[in-house]
């Protein structure tokens, strides 16, 4: 079984430039979730997709993030414009659970260092 | 508030040896389930090992274990036999149905020496 995919691995912008960032859950997964980690603390929770409506985006910076879930599977995430303290892994998974969290698979992250 | 609390920031412990990692938490949930993950320096973030609070066995993948103490509310990781690719943040994290979230600990960064 393939595991959760995101592209890119690295990504290094100016401040007030834009990016996005692209999830492919595990095959089957209804269930999303953006994480921002940054360096040398537990993951915060930024949004949570239940297929391709929206669960909990209480975390969201909605000025500047944006995501999206289209028809249920991939995921993208978008900052824009980006600050300095946006620097951190973010990082994609999901949950064969319909209903909740349980257990989450994780991908490799993407580390995004703004300038 | 639901929270998780991971007491040992740092630890470090010889190759083959035992280590145990603490975690306690705090919930009024009768229902949940508790997690150990494990984020190696490649920082891809891996599921050690999960419990359910109704199951009273303690739950036990390979080298890893958990010592569940629900009166207490602890949930701690045993590794056996540790081993050097066992370097890693250790991640507690916590999960009921009400807020449909997990809830994570701040972590241990566990070494494991040759």
């Amino acid at each position: 079984e393939a595991g959760v995919a995101q592209s890119p691995r690295y990504k290094i912008i100016e401040k007030r430039q834009s990016v996005a960032f692209w999830c492919n859950p595990i095959s089957g997964h209804a269930t999303l979730y953006w994480y921002q980690q940054i360096l040398g603390q537990g993951p915060k929770l930024l949004i949570q997709f239940q297929n391709n409506g929206v669960v909990d985006d209480s975390q969201l910076p909605k000025d500047r993030f944006s995501a999206e879930r289209l028809k249920g599977v991939d995921s993208t995430l978008k900052i824009q414009p980006a600050k300095l303290e946006d620097s951190a892994v973010y990082l994609c998974a999901s949950s064969p659970q319909t209903s909740g969290a349980y257990e989450q698979y994780f991908g490799p992250g993407t580390r995004l260092t703004v300038t | 508030a639901q929270t998780v609390t991971q007491s040992q920031p740092e630890m470090s412990v010889q190759e083959a040896e035992t280590v145990t990692l603490s975690c306690t938490y705090d919930t009024s949930e009768n229902n949940y389930y508790l997690f150990w993950y494990k984020q190696p320096p490649s920082r891809q973030m891996i599921l050690v090992i999960r419990q359910e609070a109704y199951k009273q066995q303690n739950a036990t993948e390979n080298r890893f274990s958990v010592n569940f103490q629900k009166a207490a509310k602890s949930f701690s990781l045993k590794i056996s036999d540790s081993q050097l690719g066992d370097t890693a943040m250790y991640f507690c994290a916590f999960y009921a149905g009400n807020n449909r979230k997990l809830i994570w600990g701040l972590g241990t960064s566990l070494a494991v020496n040759p």
